[in-house]
């Protein structure tokens, strides 16, 4: 089936602590993947985006993702959080001409 | 500025009617999808286009149409078989479908009662 999962539905983490948001993608998927982040009630902004040569790919925010072929995961990672960084996380993926998406991830940050 | 337009923001309607969702881009993309967004299920693509007069389902498109006439448009219509179709709708697009990111308008929320 094409899938991407998103093994955490919530997280909270410490303001100032870091954070990895996990992402698997089953077989089938481009090597075209993607990070997304939402606010309530607001469409998605892109955070980052691999589609080939270096695995570990910086984004927007802080933000940096690996890509892993041999775990099938592109898992979001960042060094230390901020209060502002509450939202809830998409990752994507490709399959032929369909844009798969995960049910997400809500950050939520304690101060 | 280039970007997505969605309109209305928010829309109620009664059972059984049909509804119609706008989209408008004008970021000359040759791709264009619609995405139901419940809360805990993620985004699930209903229907997507990848070139002007052409459109493919998507994992959910019952109960639901489209129609691409122009290069910039892209309205859905939420149809009365649709049987539980208060949600929130994301159109996007991208250059071309199957391998560049997606820009997404700010949603529409659909509530029938």
């Amino acid at each position: 089936a094409q899938s991407v999962t998103q093994p955490d539905i919530h997280i909270t983490v410490s303001e100032g602590a870091s954070l990895e948001l996990r992402c698997n993608y089953s077989y089938g998927a481009t090597p075209y993947l993607f990070w997304y982040v939402q606010s309530p009630g607001q469409g998605l902004q892109l955070l980052l985006k691999y589609f080939s040569g270096d695995t570990l790919v910086q984004g927007i925010k802080g933000f940096e993702a690996e890509f892993k072929r041999s775990q099938s995961s592109f898992n979001l990672r960042k060094p230390s959080v901020h209060w502002s960084d509450a939202a809830e996380y998409f990752c994507a993926a490709y399959y032929g001409n369909k844009l798969v998406f995960g049910a997400g991830t809500i950050l939520r940050v304690k101060s | 500025d280039g970007g997505i337009t969605q309109s209305p923001k928010y829309l109620f309607r009664k059972e059984g009617q049909n509804v119609t969702l706008s989209c408008e881009q004008n970021l000359n993309h040759d791709a264009m999808y619609w995405y139901r967004q419940d809360p805990g299920q993620g985004l699930r693509l209903i229907y997507y286009s990848q070139i002007v007069n052409d459109f493919q389902k998507g994992d959910i498109a019952e109960g639901y149409s489209v129609s691409r006439e122009k290069k910039e448009s892209f309205p859905l219509t939420v149809t009365s078989a649709q049987k539980n179709p208060t949600a929130f709708y994301l159109c996007a697009s991208s250059i071309e479908a199957g391998r560049n990111e997606a820009f997404f308008g700010q949603g529409t929320r659909l509530t029938v009662v």
